[in-house]
């Protein structure tokens, strides 16, 4: 059991480059997150997915979009990358409501 | 909506101490709380959980937390550190459907020998 993954690992990105996240989970999840993590600031909800094909918007949803392609993958896009967005992405699973199992992250940097 | 304050940013014990790392929660109704631990470069993971019954959790590696309605607190303990437990500590409340889950702003645990 892989539990959730993450691609890349690490990225650099130029101001106003595009690039997406990948995640996907293995545990047969109806609910899937997107979370970045910033000094100081503990885990901030980005978006947040419940089932396939529904996506609703978390606490900073501002410069991403998400896409649920199935039970399985959820992506996380930067349309325009600011530096802003440099921060450490984690994405998460769960069954409705209970724990949530998390990836081992994405490092973004935006110059 | 929830919300979660950790009110000691860095906190440094010798090993074989004991510790308590304090967590306190703003929720309307009765939360799901969570302890989450994270090592360096790492991802979260959970130590332990409350969602009803027993207000004394037991959780993974020794820890173990107690659910204080009146005091809307929730402060993780662990009876002897070891060095391998310094990493960063969050605590999160969840609510609603949505397993809505807000975390706080974590508390770094230095071990010293």
């Amino acid at each position: 059991n892989a539990g959730v993954t993450q691609t890349p690992k690490f990225q650099v990105l130029k101001t106003g480059q595009s690039m997406t996240l990948q995640c996907a989970q293995d545990m047969n999840h109806n609910s899937m997150y997107w979370y970045r993590q910033d000094p100081g600031m503990g885990l901030r909800l980005i978006y947040y997915s419940a089932s396939e094909g529904t996506t609703d918007k978390g606490e900073v949803p501002n410069g991403y979009n998400v896409s649920r392609l199935n039970k399985r993958e959820f992506s996380l896009r930067l349309e325009s990358a600011a530096p802003s967005q440099t921060s450490v992405y984690f994405c998460a699973s769960s069954r409705l409501v209970d724990t949530q199992y998390f990836g081992p992250g994405t490092r973004l940097t935006v110059l | 909506a929830q919300s979660v304050t950790q009110p000691d940013i860095h906190i440094t014990v010798s090993e074989g101490a004991s510790l308590e790392l304090r967590c306190n929660y703003s929720y309307g109704a009765t939360p799901y709380l969570f302890w989450y631990v994270q090592s360096p470069g790492q991802g979260l993971q959970l130590l332990l959980k409350y969602f009803s019954g027993d207000t004394l959790v037991q959780g993974i590696k020794g820890f173990e937390a107690e659910f204080k309605r009146s005091q809307s607190s929730f402060n993780l303990r662990k009876p002897s550190v070891h060095w391998s437990d310094a990493a960063e500590y969050f605590c999160a409340v969840g609510a609603g459907e949505r397993n809505d889950m807000r975390f706080g702003a974590g508390t770094r645990l230095t071990v010293k020998p």
